[in-house]
């Protein structure tokens, strides 16, 4: 068990557009999801975390209009980054958590580049 | 707010050898210790948890150890093969639907043949 999908791995556009990425946890009910984003050889920084049918929380500096979450279902959250420039190019990750245990898995990863 | 911190940052053992990366965490309250594996391009992948209600767990080559007292958890991997080559990232949280992870900083781990 414990399969997250994400899509698409990988996009490359042009500044000043938007790209949205869908996360889906494949068989379990994701409580909450969390997004995080990573640069290269660093760790992981949470962008934001969000509950099902909730608003999403953001991490000090995450500006929320420019990275809109939606959290649609238990299995289903998605991450728009609006007007993208090429400071917003990294790797995005959704990370949904199962149950009360606290147990928390990633996606696969989106490898953003923006031009 | 919690802080984990993780040694060494980068690790390079034999293959066959034994590899420990060690963690720190300074809140009292946290009580959920995951272990994370993330090669490259991919994302992170929980390979062991452990909770402060044990002080070891096991599974096949890995093992993870918790010393309450000292506010410190250790991955241990033996007789390591090429494959575990990756960067080793641990975390600590509380439980509780606010929760959330804070991660070390990472461990790169290059298992020599």
């Amino acid at each position: 068990g414990a399969v997250v999908s994400q899509h698409p791995s990988r996009v490359i556009c042009k500044s000043g557009t938007s790209v949205k990425i869908e996360c889906r946890s494949l068989d379990f009910q994701a409580t909450t999801m969390f997004w995080y984003r990573q640069f290269p050889k660093q760790s992981l920084m949470l962008m934001a975390t969000s509950n099902e049918g909730s608003k999403a929380t953001y991490e000090q500096g995450v500006e929320k209009d420019k990275f809109l979450i939606n959290h649609a279902s238990l299995t289903l959250s998605t991450l728009t980054v609006t007007s993208a420039h090429p400071e917003d190019s990294s790797f995005y990750i959704c990370s949904p958590r199962r149950g009360l245990n606290n147990e928390q898995f990633f996606g696969p990863g989106t490898r953003l580049t923006v031009l | 707010g919690e802080n984990v911190e993780q040694h060494p940052s980068t690790l390079s053992v034999q293959e066959g050898d034994s590899a420990v990366i060690k963690c720190t965490y300074s809140d009292s309250a946290s009580n959920y210790f995951p272990w994370y594996k993330q090669e490259l391009g991919k994302g992170p992948q929980l390979i062991i948890d452990i909770r402060s209600n044990v002080g070891e767990k096991k599974d096949q080559r890995i093992a993870v150890t918790l010393n309450k007292t000292a506010k410190h958890f250790s991955l241990h991997i033996t007789e390591t093969q090429p494959e575990d080559s990756a960067v080793y990232f641990c975390a600590a949280s509380s439980t509780g639907t606010a929760s959330k992870l804070t991660f070390g900083t990472g461990t790169r781990l290059q298992v020599t043949l």
